[in-house]
């Protein structure tokens, strides 16, 4: 099944110590979100790609960084994890289909 | 005034019951309606989503949405424990390429058996 896998799971760090999250799409959707949701909060966007460029949220702190190497790949790093980044971090897909946002399960973030 | 507005509960109602779940919201300009459902610990899953105003039915679930009121709902029958998870309504401008969702903060409905 076409779907947005997202690894790993759950993911500790320790305070300052830099951490990357995986998201990879089998659906060919050009546009990737990635999303911060914390506990009894709708998730919010912190950037997307729309193909190869890059759209960052105004309020979307300079600790979050992305990468994308190709359609189907997509990394969220976080440089210097704070004990308030702890959540989980939701990447998602969008496409050309008319379909609305399709979501991964997520990684849950803890910070030592 | 928040763009969306979702009564985060939590919701409990007994196995068999008809749920009602419900969002208002402020722009005008939304012209699509989503439903997520979204177990503990897992991602948002997309339940049903509409375009008009009126009643789209798939299964147990019944989608409507009022634009003239700024109203859409999310009616379950014949609930089920499994249906216990928080719903999320979700509303867009457009579909297709990039599209910004403006989310409710989540209904937590508890079905006991």
């Amino acid at each position: 099944d076409a779907m947005v896998i997202q690894n790993p799971r759950y993911q500790v760090t320790q305070f300052g110590k830099p951490v990357t999250l995986s998201c990879s799409q089998t659906l060919n959707h050009n546009v990737m979100y990635w999303y911060q949701q914390k506990s009894s909060q709708a998730p919010k966007l912190l950037f997307h790609y729309y193909d190869k460029d890059f759209n960052n949220e105004a309020d979307t702190p300079d600790n979050f960084q992305s990468r994308r190497p190709n359609t189907s790949f997509c990394f969220l790093d976080i440089r210097s994890p704070g004990l308030g980044d702890a959540a989980m971090y939701l990447c998602a897909t969008s496409g050309r289909d008319n379909q609305p946002q399709h979501f991964g399960d997520g990684t849950r973030l803890s910070i030592l | 005034q928040k763009e969306v507005e979702q009564d985060p509960g939590p919701l409990s109602v007994p196995e068999g019951a008809i749920v009602s779940l419900n969002c208002t919201y402020s722009n005008s300009a939304f012209q699509y309606f989503m439903w997520y459902r979204q177990y503990s610990r897992k991602g948002p899953e997309l339940l049903m989503y509409t375009y008009s105003s009126g009643n789209k039915e798939d299964g147990r679930f019944t989608a409507q949405v009022d634009k003239s009121s700024k109203y859409i709902s999310l009616f379950i029958r014949d609930s089920q424990p499994s249906d216990s998870a928080t719903y999320l309504c979700a509303m867009t401008y457009l579909l297709s390429g990039y599209s910004t969702l403006t989310f409710g903060k989540g209904t937590m409905l508890l079905v006991s058996p």
